[in-house]
C-alpha cells in the first residue's frame, strides 16, 4: 500500500523567502507528526496532529513555523523568513491512532537548504 | 526529562557476525521503546517495538532487541550481520504519560564489511 509521500523531497530557497512542505500520510491514519532532522543527529519533534486540529505543537521552534491540517489529511508545514539554521530534514509520519504504543510511519522528508 | 542515548556513534561488524547496537533511556513513566532505520537519503522504517510483554522483540529483516527494565536499556541485536545491514539506526521512546512525540537517541552508524 502507499505510504507516507512528502513534496518536495528537495527544496532550496534564500534567506528571507517563504516555503510550504506539504505531506499526505497513509490513508485512515488519524494522527500526523512533523519532525525535523539536522545532520548527524535524530529527530527532533515539531507538532503533532489529531484530526484536524494540532494537539501539540510545542515543538515548533518559534512563530516562524506553522502547520495545517484543514480536513484531517494532507498536511502542509509553512515556515516565513527562512534563515539558514532552518535548512534541515523535515520528516513527516502518520499513526493509526495517537496511542502511545502505535508506530509513526515515516516519509522519505523533504530536505530544505536556506542560502 | 525524558531522554534517549546511543553511547556508540559507529559499530564495526565483519559480516556474519553477531551485532548489537545500543540503547538506553530515562522515562518517567512506562516506556515504549522503537528502532528504527534510515538508509542515505531515505526515510526513516520501523523496525520493532516493545509495548508490553516479553522482554524479547522480533522485527523486521531478522533485527530482535531486549527490553531489561532494571538496565533501563533496549539494545538492538542481530545473530548474522549483512553487508545490506549497514546503515543509520534510531532508538526512539514514548513514555506513557507523554504527549505522544517520540524521544529519539542520536543514532548509530551500522557497518557492516565483507
Amino acid at each position: 500500500g502507499a505510504g507516507v509521500s512528502q513534496t518536495p523531497s528537495n527544496k532550496v530557497t534564500e534567506k528571507g523567502k517563504y516555503v510550504e512542505l506539504r505531506c499526505d500520510p497513509i490513508s485512515g491514519h488519524t494522527a500526523l507528526y512533523w519532525y525535523r532532522q539536522s545532520l548527524g543527529q535524530g529527530p527532533e519533534f515539531l507538532i503533532y496532529f489529531q484530526g484536524t486540529g494540532a494537539a501539540d505543537d510545542s515543538g515548533l521552534p518559534n512563530d516562524r513555523f506553522f502547520a495545517v491540517r484543514p480536513e484531517g489529511s494532507v498536511s502542509t508545514l509553512k515556515i516565513q523568513r527562512t534563515e539558514r539554521g532552518d535548512s534541515a530534514v523535515y520528516l513527516c509520519a502518520s499513526s493509526r491512532q495517537p496511542t502511545e504504543g502505535e508506530t509513526q510511519y515515516f516519509g522519505p522528508g523533504t530536505r530544505l537548504l536556506v542560502l | 526529562a525524558q531522554s534517549v542515548a546511543q553511547p556508540e556513534d559507529q559499530v564495526n561488524v565483519a559480516e556474519g557476525n553477531p551485532l548489537t547496537v545500543k540503547c538506553t533511556y530515562s522515562v518517567s513513566g512506562n516506556p515504549y521503546l522503537f528502532w528504527y532505520v534510515q538508509y542515505p537519503n531515505r526515510g526513516l522504517q520501523f523496525l520493532l517495538k516493545y509495548i508490553t510483554g516479553d522482554n524479547l522483540v522480533k522485527g523486521s529483516y531478522g533485527f530482535e532487541a531486549e527490553f531489561n527494565k532494571s538496565q533501563t536499556s533496549f539494545h538492538l541485536k542481530k545473530p548474522s550481520a549483512l553487508v545490506s545491514d549497514s546503515a543509520l539506526y534510531f532508538c526512539a521512546v514514548r513514555a506513557t504519560d507523554s504527549n505522544y512525540q517520540l524521544i529519539w537517541g542520536a543514532g548509530t552508524k551500522l557497518i557492516i564489511k565483507p
